[in-house]
């Protein structure tokens, strides 16, 4: 079975400084990554993903994560934050190798962009 | 290429009723994935379907089941409504099975139950 943890339920910070949100994983057999942006009243929205390769990803929105297997990490950063990413961002993970498309998802982290 | 189109957006129910949600995938999907959002279990997946054939299941009481039509479409169903069954519930599709596929989430539809 896999699991997420997402340390910081809550994240502030001032437009245009730098934002790193944490995932780390547990998992007995190799995964795939991904992390999710939710906006208020709609469902979710894929930022970038991790299945194999570069362990740098980059996505949407100036996103970018980096995959620290031995860390089992898998954290989210920009280098400069807009009022727009206020939202909730999700880390999910799900069992590599197989036909199942079962997503296990963190709790979410709340990230808030002040002006 | 429209996305995933989840119908009601909105549904009050009361305990003990049931009911029926219905997602339709984006076009050439035929993989649907149902989750469910609550404050505070978070994201949980419901089932998984392709091909008309429930290939996955998470640990939800058989009070939820769902179907794939095939069309590609699914609906699922709650009987004997709980509170704790209010949430929101996201429906997701993508292109075939496989966990390396993405999965495309819609609106959700956000039940209450009163």
């Amino acid at each position: 079975a896999q699991s997420v943890t997402q340390l910081d339920s809550q994240v502030p910070v001032f437009e245009e400084a730098p934002v790193e949100l944490r995932c780390n994983y547990s998992s007995s057999v190799s995964v795939y990554l991904f992390w999710y942006v939710q906006y208020p009243n709609q469902g979710l929205q894929l930022l970038l993903k991790y299945l194999s390769g570069s362990t740098l990803v980059k996505g949407i929105n100036g996103f970018e994560a980096e995959f620290n297997k031995s860390q089992t990490s898998f954290h989210l950063r920009k280098p400069s934050v807009h009022i727009s990413d206020t939202a909730e961002y999700f880390c999910a993970v799900i069992a590599g190798g197989t036909s199942y498309g079962k997503l296990t998802f963190g709790q979410g982290t709340i990230l808030t962009v002040h002006p | 290429k429209a996305g995933v189109t989840q119908t009601p957006r909105y549904l009050i129910k009361t305990r003990g009723q049931q009911v029926t949600l219905s997602c339709s995938p984006i076009s050439g999907h035929r993989s649907v994935s149902w989750y469910q959002q609550t404050p505070g279990q978070g994201l949980q997946f419901l089932f998984e379907y392709f091909s008309e054939t429930q290939r996955n299941k998470g640990n939800f009481p058989g009070r939820f089941s769902g179907r794939q039509f095939s069309n590609s479409r699914s609906e699922m169903n709650v009987s004997t409504l709980e509170l704790g069954d209010s949430a929101l519930y996201l429906c997701a599709s993508s292109p075939s099975v496989g966990s390396t596929d993405t999965q495309y989430f819609g609106p959700g539809t956000r039940l209450t139950v009163l």
